[in-house]
């Protein structure tokens, strides 16, 4: 059964770098065709899409977040990255990453718990 | 700027149904928009519920069912339970540029 995890710092100070990396662990992260996938909520808002990685090469990002963003696989680590340059406090949320099923049976599964990331000085 | 509507907030007795709408501000929503549904309860991670339009989760009840009904997603909760009570959500595919955009979620209370 494939399970992902979230990890990184969860302080980052404003206009700083916020790095997370997500584990998958019961599959190698490049067996099949997915799209393994960024999601983050900000408290007591809703789910916003970040971005993902396709295991067979491309990413594709949310244009409002496109020119501080960069996501990536590394399949030595069987890891998803996600790199978010020049954060300010608009970007704390807790951080989800998932795997995405390509068509026709689209799906998101699994989630991790989640990471939660606080910008602050 | 692709908007996907949802209900603020919706009210079921125990025992009653409830449809959940899912809009796209680009037009009608159809099956190649790939609706998914999602579930989530406080200080929890969502969970998929429902994905490609009516497909259920192996763990979700059969009360739940998912479709398309004038020109939007549609989640109903058919014999509702105390447990429902939830937020959700509904996601789209659009592809292109911006591949997926959520909607802003509904707070179901079943009282």
């Amino acid at each position: 059964q494939v399970q992902v995890e979230e990890s990184g710092p969860g302080l980052v100070k404003p206009s700083e770098t916020l790095s997370l990396a997500c584990t998958v662990s019961g599959d190698s992260i490049n067996s099949g065709a997915y799209y393994w996938t960024w999601i983050r909520q900000p408290a007591g808002k809703g789910l916003e899409w970040i971005g993902r990685a396709l295991t067979t090469g491309g990413v594709n990002y949310n244009p409002s977040l496109k020119s501080r963003l960069t996501i990536s696989l590394d399949t030595s680590k069987n890891q998803l990255s996600l790199k978010l340059s020049s954060v300010t406090a608009a970007d704390t949320a807790v951080y989800y990453c998932a795997r995405q099923t390509g068509v026709p049976e689209v799906r998101f599964d699994p989630w991790g718990q989640g990471i939660l990331v606080t910008v602050s000085s | 700027q692709t908007v996907v509507t949802q209900e603020p907030s919706l009210t079921v007795s125990p025992g009653g149904t409830v449809t959940l709408t899912c809009a796209s501000s680009t037009g009608a929503v159809t099956s190649g928009y790939y609706p998914n549904w999602f579930q989530q309860k406080p200080g929890q991670a969502p969970r998929t519920l429902i994905y490609s339009t009516d497909y259920r989760h192996s763990w979700t009840p059969a009360r739940f069912s998912g479709s398309l009904l004038g020109g939007k997603a549609a989640l109903t909760l058919s014999d509702a339970q105390p447990e429902d009570e939830a937020d959700y959500y509904c996601l789209l595919h659009y592809g292109g540029s911006h591949p997926w955009v959520f909607g802003g979620g509904t707070k179901l209370t079943v009282l």
